[in-house]
């Protein structure tokens, strides 16, 4: 089945600067890549997503590439906030199989 | 809408012991999952199902039974809990297809003693 590693596992930044996190995913057949964010205690929530014919999508401060060939996918957060201090998760899904695998998720910490 | 709905939130049992987590949506979604969360992890998927009557095996279903006999409502049913099975469970729902985003519910938070 499929595999998603996610790295880095902790990350901390200075408020006003950009946070990067990475995954990889092993089955060429995902096609959609969803990244939730996660607050201490609550359910995760979709923050971006991007699918395999796009290969980068932008919503204000974040952004998802997206590289088919190398099956990596990493998440861009300009700008962080304190607020933006959460975990963050990648996931890839196999349209075939109806499933979803996640990554272990990244915790950002972004100090004022 | 109220959304994913999931039940109880917190629960303690003792080994051994059975029970059943609720988890209903009210915006006719078709497939249905079922996580579970260990601590400082990500989620692990532990069944599935496309539609009322279809279920099917995620990453880790050892020790977890589901039903699926309407489209709202999808329990998810401990029989003999272990302290392995200590964990966050998220029930989550799209209205079709894996290439959709999940609507999650906010967790049952179990604690096997």
């Amino acid at each position: 089945g499929e595999n998603v590693e996610q790295h880095p596992s902790t990350l901390s930044v200075q408020e006003g600067d950009s946070a990067v996190i990475k995954c990889t995913y092993s089955d060429s057949a995902s096609n959609y890549f969803p990244w939730y964010k996660q607050e201490l205690g609550k359910r995760p929530q979709l923050i971006i997503d991007i699918r395999s014919n796009v290969g980068e999508k932008k919503d204000q401060r974040i952004a998802v590439t997206l590289n088919k060939t190398a099956k990596h996918f990493s998440l861009h957060i300009t700008e962080t906030q304190p607020e933006d201090s959460a975990v963050y998760f990648c996931a890839a899904s196999l349209v075939w199989s109806n499933d979803m695998r996640f990554g272990a998720g990244t915790r950002l910490t972004v100090k004022p | 809408n109220a959304g994913v709905t999931q039940t109880p939130k917190f629960r303690i049992l003792k080994i051994g012991q059975s029970m059943t987590l609720q988890c209903t949506q009210d915006m006719n979604h078709n497939y249905m999952y079922w996580y579970r969360q260990d601590p400082g992890m990500g989620l692990k998927l532990i069944y599935y199902s496309v539609g009322a009557g279809i279920t099917d095996k995620g990453e880790v279903p050892n020790g977890y039974n589901v039903s699926r006999s309407t489209t709202e409502d999808f329990p998810l049913r401990l029989e003999l809990a272990a302290p392995s099975q200590t964990s966050v469970y998220f029930c989550a729902s799209i209205a079709q297809g894996a290439d959709q985003p999940q609507h999650f519910g906010d967790g049952t938070r179990l604690s096997i003693l």
